[in-house]
C-alpha cells in the first residue's frame, strides 16, 4: 500500500503566524483528505482535495498528485488551531484511506 | 445533526471478555469503517463495508469481527479482549469508497 509521510512531526507557533505542513506519498494519490483532530479528540474533516487548491478561511490546501505531495496552509493561527492534522489517502489500486502519523500543532497566545 | 454516533464513549475491559461497539449514522452514506488510533500513531483501518451486505478486512483486523446491520449501522465486536486492544476507536462513513469521510467522536477502550 501507500506510505504517507507527513513533515514536521511537531510544530510550535506564536498566535497571529503562518505556517505550512506537508504531506509526501509513495505513490501517486487518490481521494487526498486532511483532518484536524483537536484536543479533545475529534476528527473533522478540512479538505477533500484531490487535486488543486482549496480554501477554507484561513484555511488552505493544494495538492500536486502528480508529485504525490499535498500542502496545508494555515494563516493567522489561533490557538483553536492547536491539535494534530493528518492526511490521509487512497492508492491506484483502490485500497483504503491510509493515514499519515501526523503533525502537533501547539499555538501560543 | 448527529452525523456519526459511537456507543459507548469509554469501556474497560478484562483480558478474555467481550464486547461490542456500536455505531450509527444518519447521513444516508453506503460506507461505513472502524479505525483505531493508538498513542502518538495515525489511525489504521481495521475493517470497512462499502455497501450494506459487504464487509472487508482492513490493516490490522485480527481479533476482530463487525456486522453491518443494515445501511446505518456497523457493529465491531472484541471476542477476547486482549492489551494489546486498548486503543481509540473511530467509526467513520462515506458516501461511497473511499471517499470523504466523516467520523464518530470515538470510544477509548482500556484492556487490563
Amino acid at each position: 500500500g501507500i506510505q504517507v509521510e507527513q513533515s514536521p512531526p511537531d510544530l510550535i507557533l506564536q498566535e497571529g503566524a503562518n505556517s505550512t505542513l506537508r504531506c509526501n506519498f509513495s505513490d501517486s494519490v487518490n481521494n487526498l483528505q486532511w483532518f484536524h483532530q483537536n484536543p479533545w479528540g475529534q476528527l473533522i474533516n478540512l479538505f477533500y482535495i484531490p487535486s488543486g487548491t482549496k480554501q477554507n478561511g484561513r484555511l488552505s490546501a493544494t495538492t500536486v498528485a502528480t508529485e504525490r505531495y499535498s500542502l496545508l496552509y494555515i494563516s493567522s493561527s489561533q490557538t483553536t488551531d492547536s491539535g494534530v492534522y493528518f492526511c490521509a489517502s487512497e492508492d491506484n489500486a483502490g485500497n483504503m484511506l491510509t493515514f499519515g502519523g501526523g503533525t502537533r500543532l501547539m499555538v501560543k497566545p | 445533526n448527529a452525523g456519526v454516533t459511537q456507543t459507548p464513549k469509554f469501556q474497560v475491559l478484562k483480558t478474555g471478555q467481550s464486547m461490542t461497539l456500536q455505531c450509527a449514522q444518519d447521513m444516508n452514506h453506503n460506507s461505513m469503517y472502524w479505525y483505531r488510533q493508538d498513542p502518538g500513531m495515525g489511525l489504521r483501518l481495521i475493517y470497512y463495508s462499502a455497501s450494506e451486505g459487504t464487509t472487508d478486512k482492513g490493516e490490522v483486523p485480527n481479533g476482530y469481527n463487525v456486522s453491518r446491520l443494515n445501511k446505518r449501522e456497523f457493529s465491531l465486536r472484541l471476542e477476547s479482549a486482549a492489551p494489546s486492544q486498548t486503543s481509540v476507536y473511530f467509526c467513520a462513513s462515506s458516501e461511497l469508497a473511499p471517499g470523504e469521510l466523516f467520523f464518530g467522536e470515538g470510544s477509548r477502550l482500556t484492556v487490563l
